[in-house]
């Protein structure tokens, strides 16, 4: 059974703040996805990350893939109040060519203060 | 516009009835899911359906229903044999390109 731990699962940070959620997981797969969620709302993708090594940037974010220590990163740089939200890593662990089937995180909530 | 809808938004059920959530999509995709989301936790697969008149169990499938007859939808009803119902459900449709799953605004039942 595949599992999938972040860590935290609570982040409160300054303004002006680096920091990095970790995403684990327990089986091979080299597909991994992030999403953002606000409170009461749907989930928004992020980023999709589809192979050993893989780096993608989106303003203040940056996640990363490194499938052989089956761990993906999630940076937020110089953060500011609007990325406050909780944020998913999901693991597909279908086979190549059927539709993907996702393993969420518990999530992390990030909090980010003045 | 392009997108992913559900209804309806909330939903009060008594105990013993069943429910029918609504979700369609018009993103041309094959693929659809069915999502349970309790306070504070993840997302854990109900049902999937990779192409029209098929679909799958999920993680916690006992207690719902499915029918995939039409690309487009893809219901969910939530039957009298689940125990605990209350939660947030969330729809979502898979791009076949990048495999990104897309997620509908969600309906929130409550069981009285």
């Amino acid at each position: 059974e595949l599992k999938v731990e972040q860590n935290p699962l609570f982040l409160s940070m300054q303004e002006g703040k680096n920091y990095t959620i970790y995403c684990n997981y327990s089986t091979t797969s080299d597909r991994l996805y992030w999403y953002r969620q606000d409170p009461g709302k749907s989930l928004e993708s992020l980023f999709v990350l589809l192979s050993n090594g893989a780096v993608k940037q989106e303003g203040r974010l940056m996640a990363s893939l490194d499938t052989k220590a089956r761990l993906s990163t999630l940076h937020i740089t110089a953060a500011v109040h609007d990325l406050s939200a909780t944020y998913f890593c999901a693991v597909d662990s279908s086979d190549t060519g059927t539709a993907s089937k996702l393993t969420f995180g518990t999530g992390t909530r990030l909090q980010v203060t003045l | 516009d392009g997108g992913i809808t559900q209804s309806p938004k909330y939903l009060f059920r008594k105990e013993g009835q069943n429910v029918t959530l609504s979700c369609e999509q018009n993103l041309n995709h094959d693929a659809m899911y069915w999502y349970r989301q309790d306070p504070g936790q993840g997302l854990r697969l109900i049902y999937y359906s990779q192409i029209v008149n098929d679909f799958q169990k999920g993680d916690i499938a006992e207690g719902y229903s499915v029918s995939r007859e039409k690309k487009e939808s893809f219901p969910l009803t939530v039957t009298s044999a689940q125990k605990n119902p209350t939660a947030f459900y969330l729809c979502a449709s898979g791009d076949r390109g990048t495999d990104t799953q897309y997620f509908g605004p969600g309906t929130r039942l409550t069981v009285l």
